[in-house]
């Protein structure tokens, strides 16, 4: 059964902590993305990778990294740095070029 | 730069039809994709679009203008469980990475 999975669903970050958003997929795709949704926001881009060992910053890298060692996962962290890190956060994949890409369930942060 | 243009909000009533209109302005066109969007769920695929005119998906058609820079989602019989956010997308040339409009958030009412 293939799919994209995002863990966990909710987490909390005390101020100060960097925390780190995991996202698997089984679909053999070769590229991934990491989007930020606000209310009322479209979908931004922090980062994407289009091939293992090689990442991109999207519209809105600051305060985030991210790491691309196996072509199913593609982890998040959301360090310190970023100042307002409290949104709904959704990973997704594609084969690569024009091709749709498939979400995954997405991960809402909030910050204690 | 790149601008997608959709309106915030509509409301429709069940049975019936409603369009959801997305103009863009990017830096070359790959083609136009539609998302729907339940609220907290993730975006699942609708359809995409790469020439002109229109494609039809059971209830569900969307159509391009590459010259007018211009989509619509048509969404007929429309049921309370389409009440979402509809994302528009578009693709520019050279990046393959889609840039999302701000949504429209379809309320279906009985």
């Amino acid at each position: 059964d293939g799919g994209i999975t995002q863990s966990p669903k909710y987490l909390f970050r005390k101020e100060g902590q960097n925390v780190t958003l995991s996202c698997e997929q089984n679909l053999n795709h070769d590229a991934m993305y990491w989007y930020r949704q606000d209310p009322g926001q479209g979908l931004r881009l922090i980062y994407y990778s289009q091939i293992v060992n090689d990442f991109q910053k999207g519209d809105i890298a600051e305060g985030y990294s991210v790491s691309r060692e196996k072509k199913e996962s593609f982890p998040l962290t959301v360090t310190s740095a970023q100042k307002n890190p409290t949104a709904f956060y959704l990973c997704a994949s594609s084969a690569g070029g024009a091709e749709t890409q498939y979400f995954g369930p997405g991960t809402r942060l909030l910050v204690l | 730069g790149q601008n997608i243009d959709q309106p915030t909000e509509m409301t429709a009533t069940e049975g019936a039809i409603v369009q959801i209109n997305c103009t863009y302005q990017t830096s070359g066109f790959n083609g136009l994709f539609w998302y729907q969007q339940h609220a907290g769920e993730a975006p699942t695929f609708l359809s995409y679009n790469v020439l002109d005119g229109l494609e039809e998906k059971g209830r569900f058609s969307s159509f391009l203008s590459r010259s007018k820079g211009y989509s619509y989602l048509l969404l007929k019989e429309l049921q309370m469980k389409d009440s979402a956010s509809y994302l528009c997308a578009a693709l520019s040339g050279g990046s393959y990475i889609p840039t999302f409009g701000r949504g429209t958030s379809l309320i279906v009412h009985p």
